[in-house]
């Protein structure tokens, strides 16, 4: 069964410090893997999407890695802000995972502090 | 550019009332639809997807319908709306470039007293 797990499943950091977050899947066959920014009440926005054959990806002060032997993937934020503060939703593709070829993590509610 | 746009924002239904909820798409054209539940603490649950006009697959079996009459045009249906439909309700468009990345509309928040 394709899964996502995604950890922690909150966090809270201090304004300007740096946090990584984890997504592990089992998503067979792997398509790309994608990372999701969702403000609350908001739809999700699209971070980065990265192919088996992609190590890394920065978007900004984003920037995901993929491990596709180990099936893990991070995303490393630095020097958060306040607008960091958000949930961050690891979504994996893979033809086994429904009509839309994906299985999405829970996300990490992510809370910066000033 | 390409938005999507959904509506209503927001929307206090009581049990048993009908459902209509709509999702536009402008600046592309034949995309892919979706409609996506997410429940609090809980994952993207993918309810229904359309590749074209008239074509609806449904995911999960549920209390609720989806119909695309045009081609940007999604609307997902309840005949008589259960608490369990309460929920966040999202639109997502697709093409064929960037492996079908998806863009999510704003979402409609739903409360099923």
């Amino acid at each position: 069964k394709n899964q996502v797990e995604q950890s922690p499943q909150s966090l809270i950091i201090l304004e300007g410090k740096n946090c990584t977050l984890q997504c592990n899947y089992t998503v067979s066959p792997f398509s790309n893997l994608r990372w999701y920014k969702q403000d609350t009440g908001r739809g999700p926005v699209s971070l980065t999407i990265m192919t088996f054959s992609e190590n890394t990806k920065s978007n900004g002060r984003y920037t995901a890695t993929l491990d596709a032997d180990t099936k893990q993937s991070s995303l490393h934020i630095t020097a958060s802000q306040l607008s960091d503060s958000a949930s961050y939703i690891c979504v994996a593709h893979g033809t086994g995972g429904g009509a839309d070829g994906l299985t999405f993590g829970k996300g990490t509610h992510l809370i910066i502090q000033p | 550019s390409q938005t999507i746009h959904q509506w209503p924002a927001t929307l206090v239904q009581p049990v048993g009332s009908p459902l209509s909820l709509e999702c536009t798409v402008e600046g592309t054209s034949n995309p892919n639809l979706y409609w996506y539940r997410q429940a609090a603490g809980r994952g993207l649950q993918l309810l229904f997807y359309s590749v074209g006009i008239g074509q609806i697959s449904s995911e999960v079996p549920q209390n609720l319908s989806a119909s695309r009459p045009q081609d940007r045009q999604f609307i997902l249906s309840s005949k008589k709306l259960l608490l369990s439909d309460s929920g966040f309700y999202l639109c997502a468009w697709s093409g064929e470039a960037n492996y079908n990345e998806q863009f999510f509309g704003p979402g409609t928040r739903l409360t099923v007293l």
